[in-house]
């Protein structure tokens, strides 16, 4: 079993609908990243959060430490958001444990 | 600006042939890393470097080697490429190794026929 997982594996929405990307680990962590890799294959960091929220523009990552989940909100979604959302998380000795990635698709 | 650049951006090569993907960051971060990135199994760390003259494999590192002589470069070195090395390569740095913002190349896609 993987210690990173995210759900669901692909996502297709209308523009406009609310998206939430799901990221689970099993391993104790100090904090972790959302990531977006564009289709162009360029890969971007959107967040680095340890506890609670953080906002940026229509993106919204959560994380619960104790229960060992993330989450990852685009409201008012739009095509330019169609990419690979990573979820990554930090172990102890700050290596990166890597999620499989979540492609999601937003039609006009 | 800010930036991690690798090269060759996409390179075909023969089994066997040496191969040097070269990795440059700006930022003067310590912490270095390379990864590939195969269809279906997400990011995949080779080697990391914590600082100069300081590396240590990842999770693949079969069939790789690294340097890291200066703080701001970090090359993957393929002595003997073969077709399973075929892949998209990442190069990417941070300040504080996982725990730092990453900032990652423009990526490297590779083809060993």
């Amino acid at each position: 079993k993987n210690e990173v997982e995210q759900s669901p594996q692909n996502l297709t929405a209308q523009e406009g609908e609310f998206i939430t990307i799901n990221c689970s680990y099993s391993v104790g962590i100090s904090a972790l990243h959302w990531l977006q890799q564009h289709p162009g294959g360029g890969i971007v960091s959107l967040f680095m959060l340890s506890s609670g929220k953080k906002k940026h523009g229509r993106l919204i990552a959560t994380i619960n430490i104790q229960e060992k989940h993330s989450s990852l909100h685009i409201t008012a979604s739009h095509p330019r958001d169609s990419a690979v959302y990573i979820c990554a998380v930090i172990r102890g000795n700050y290596q990166l444990i890597w999620g499989a990635g979540t492609k999601l698709i937003i039609k006009p | 600006e800010a930036q991690v650049t690798q090269n060759p951006r996409y390179l075909i090569t023969v089994t066997g042939k040496k191969l040097t993907v070269t990795c440059s960051q700006n930022m003067n971060h310590e912490y270095m890393s390379w990864y590939r990135q195969d269809p279906g199994l997400g990011l995949r760390q080779i080697y990391y470097s914590m600082n100069v003259e300081v590396t240590d494999k990842g999770d693949v590192p079969e069939g790789y080697k690294v340097s890291r002589k200066e703080k701001r470069n970090f090359p993957l070195i393929l002595e003997s490429p073969s077709p399973n090395q075929t892949s998209l390569y990442f190069c990417a740095s941070s300040w504080l190794a996982g725990a730092g913002e990453q900032y990652f190349g423009p990526g490297t896609r590779l083809t060993v026929t």
